[in-house]
């Protein structure tokens, strides 16, 4: 499975948007690209996923280049409830896939 | 669409006990994944069952783990002579039987060895 990098940790203020970068250089040609948000004491959750170009969805958008070497989770006018761990992975979706997960980015949103 | 489901959410337990948790998934999922979790770190893969079939075991599991899935509907964990090591939350998920669908994961169970 392709390994991610993200970073440690972000900081943000309620209203603004936030883009966390994961950079995925050796990504296969069957991998998809999925983003979990996870909240202390809760199992992540499935925020979006996508193969190419870009992807929205009520939550947030994911833009991913045509090398597909990293993508972008984008957040728009975030609030605090965001604040968050948010992972990046990358993995074969065509077959089961045990999901690879790093320690992700954490997300704080202040007022 | 009730979600997956876990029991408990906490266990504490003296070291060298035997433990067992439950994960229920979402119905007609036929996929389903134990992960465990130490703090400050991501989610690892422990083990997979594709219906009541298990599927692939990760190095994590050691012959103290043993997972099991019958009839391919709920599933449960159950470690054996618990040590120290094993405190941890441990995440169940599941999933539909088929390509680019996403895994949905429950609260997982909070294991404390004493």
């Amino acid at each position: 499975l392709a390994k991610t990098t993200q970073p440690i940790s972000m900081d943000s203020y309620e209203g603004q948007e936030v883009n966390i970068t994961c950079s995925h250089n050796n990504i296969a040609t069957n991998d998809y690209i999925t983003w979990y948000q996870q909240f202390p004491s809760q199992g992540p959750r499935f925020i979006i996923q996508g193969y190419k170009t870009k992807v929205t969805n009520e939550v947030a958008s994911l833009f991913i280049p045509a090398d597909r070497k990293s993508s972008t989770l984008s957040l728009p006018r975030v609030s605090l409830s965001d604040t968050a761990v948010y992972y990046c992975l990358v993995g074969d979706m065509y077959a089961y896939s045990t999901l690879t997960f790093g320690k992700g980015t954490m997300l704080l949103v202040s007022p | 669409d009730t979600g997956v489901s876990q029991d408990p959410r906490h266990k504490i337990t003296k070291r060298g006990q035997n433990v067992t948790f439950r994960c229920d998934p979402i119905s007609e999922h036929n996929r389903l994944y134990w992960y465990r979790q130490t703090l400050g770190q991501g989610p690892e893969f422990l083990t997979y069952f594709q219906n009541e079939a298990q599927l692939e075991k990760s190095r994590l599991l050691s012959d103290r783990f043993s997972a099991e899935r019958p009839k391919g509907s709920f599933s449960t964990l159950e470690i054996q002579r618990t040590e120290q090591g094993d405190s941890a939350m441990y995440l169940c998920a599941s999933s539909v039987d088929s390509s680019n669908q996403p895994q949905h994961f429950g609260d997982g169970t909070r294991l404390s060895i004493l």
